[in-house]
């Protein structure tokens, strides 16, 4: 069973302050990993997408993956209250045929930005 | 550009009964997917299709099945409705299913 684990949280953090979100994954030959957020009551909406080692920054986003330790994070730099959501980290396995993607979610993690 | 648009909003069933959810992609996305999420498993994966062929199927029982059509747009059936099949149901599109997905709104299914 491939898997994806994420602390459930609550997190909270005080306004302006850094954020970090964490994902393991099971599955070691995995190779596309997606940061989504979403706020009460609607749809997840993606945020970051990384594919190789080190860091990816979007402005005040950045995505580390580390494929030896099978980690993926997310660091929120001065965040705000209106970051206040929950954060899947999705993994999308190769094996799924080829062409096919078949994203595994983890059940994510619920930030909470105190102003 | 639209995004991608899933009908009815919200629905209402009652055990025993089967229903339809629609989903119309982005302009251009062939690879359709489609997810259940509750509070308790999260997002699971239900299955994905392209050029009107089901490429991928999540470990759901046979009442759950799809199609899609040759303009992209997908429909999903359940039939004999079970109270556990209360749910979010959402759809995604992509262009490449690498790049990531852009999820619809989803549509809130009760079961009573």
């Amino acid at each position: 069973q491939k898997e994806v684990e994420q602390n459930s949280g609550p997190l909270s953090v005080p306004e302006g302050a850094i954020a970090s979100l964490n994902c393991t994954y099971s599955d070691r030959v995995s190779q596309s990993f997606f940061w989504y957020r979403q706020y009460s009551g609607k749809s997840p909406e993606l945020i970051m997408s990384i594919y190789s080692n080190g860091d990816k920054e979007d402005g005040r986003f950045t995505a580390q993956l580390n494929k030896a330790s099978q980690y993926v994070s997310l660091l929120i730099r001065d965040s705000q209250p209106s970051d206040s959501a929950t954060y899947l980290c999705a993994v999308n396995p190769p094996y799924s045929g080829a062409g096919s993607y078949q994203l595994t979610f983890g059940k994510g993690t619920k930030l909470s930005v105190i102003p | 550009k639209a995004g991608v648009t899933q009908t009815p909003r919200y629905l209402i069933k009652t055990r025993g009964q089967q229903v339809t959810l629609s989903c119309s992609p982005i302009s251009g996305h062939r690879s359709v997917s489609w997810y259940q999420q509750t509070p308790g498993q999260g997002l699971q994966f239900l299955f994905e299709y392209f050029s009107e062929t089901q490429r991928n199927k999540g470990n759901f029982p046979g009442r759950f099945s799809g199609r899609q059509f040759s303009n992209s747009r997908s429909e999903m059936n359940v039939s004999t409705l079970e109270l556990g099949d209360s749910a979010l149901y959402l759809c995604a599109s992509s262009a490449d299913g690498g790049m990531g997905y852009t999820f619809g709104s989803g549509t809130r299914l009760t079961v009573v």
